[in-house]
């Protein structure tokens, strides 16, 4: 099976421009998280979505939106960019729901991210 | 959320046992201790996790202290391909609708040396 995907792998903007960045999820998996990594650093929790809802937000600017889809893909967008949202960013997903004691239910799974540079 | 601290970075041989140690003093009741790990340029990779018993997988094994404030994530058998950088981190237990983040640190950087 396949495993997260994210595309574009790699990622040239400049400053101002606006960028989307995808992401497939396991098959069956209906969470989907997104995470910013900056050099250097753990990566910081962006959104998280499932069943096509939010159901968590990190504390990043309202420049920073994503959305899930009917079929559990998401979108992560970003407007007004700038010189430090160069990062790696990381999408997880899981099968979500209850899941119960922190079962197998929440256990996340990451792609191997998009690396964007803003110039 | 309660907070882990990690040693920076450490060096473990080829072959031998590499211990891990992680101090998460204000853990609460109901969150578990999740390792995860990741590898240059790759995304996180979920290692093992424990409540209160020690936990072993094919992995590896993890050691949590009967006053839970501190956990150790032991690799067997260390070969250079386990160089990463290692997260502990500490998340509640899950309830339906509640987000799921987790929340990482700065991690230890493990070195496997030949």
């Amino acid at each position: 099976d396949a495993g997260v995907t994210q595309s574009p792998t790699h990622l040239i903007k400049t400053r101002g421009q606006q960028v989307t960045l995808r992401c497939s999820p396991i098959s069956g998996h209906k969470s989907v998280s997104w995470y910013q990594q900056v050099l250097g650093q753990g990566p910081q929790f962006i959104f998280q979505y499932y069943e096509k809802e939010e159901r968590g937000r990190g504390n990043f600017p309202d420049r920073f939106s994503a959305r899930q889809f009917p079929n559990y893909s998401s979108e992560l967008n970003v407007n007004a960019l700038l010189l430090g949202d160069s990062a790696l960013y990381l999408c997880a997903s899981s099968l979500g729901g209850a899941g119960g004691a922190s079962g197998i239910n929440n256990e996340q799974f990451f792609g191997p991210g998009t690396r964007l540079t803003v110039l | 959320d309660a907070k882990t601290t990690q040693p920076p970075s450490m060096d473990c041989a080829e072959g031998r046992a590499a211990n891990l140690p992680c101090n998460h003093s204000t853990i609460s009741g109901n969150e578990y201790v999740y390792w995860y790990r990741q590898i240059h340029s790759q995304g996180p990779q979920y290692i093992i996790h424990g409540l209160k018993n020690n936990e072993t997988n094919e992995m590896a094994s993890l050691i949590i202290t009967e006053d839970r404030k501190s956990s150790t994530l032991i690799l067997p058998h260390a070969t250079l391909r386990d160089t990463a950088v290692y997260y502990c981190i500490v998340r509640p237990k899950i309830s339906s609708g509640s987000a799921r983040q987790l929340t990482f640190g700065s991690g230890t950087q493990l070195t496997v040396l030949p």
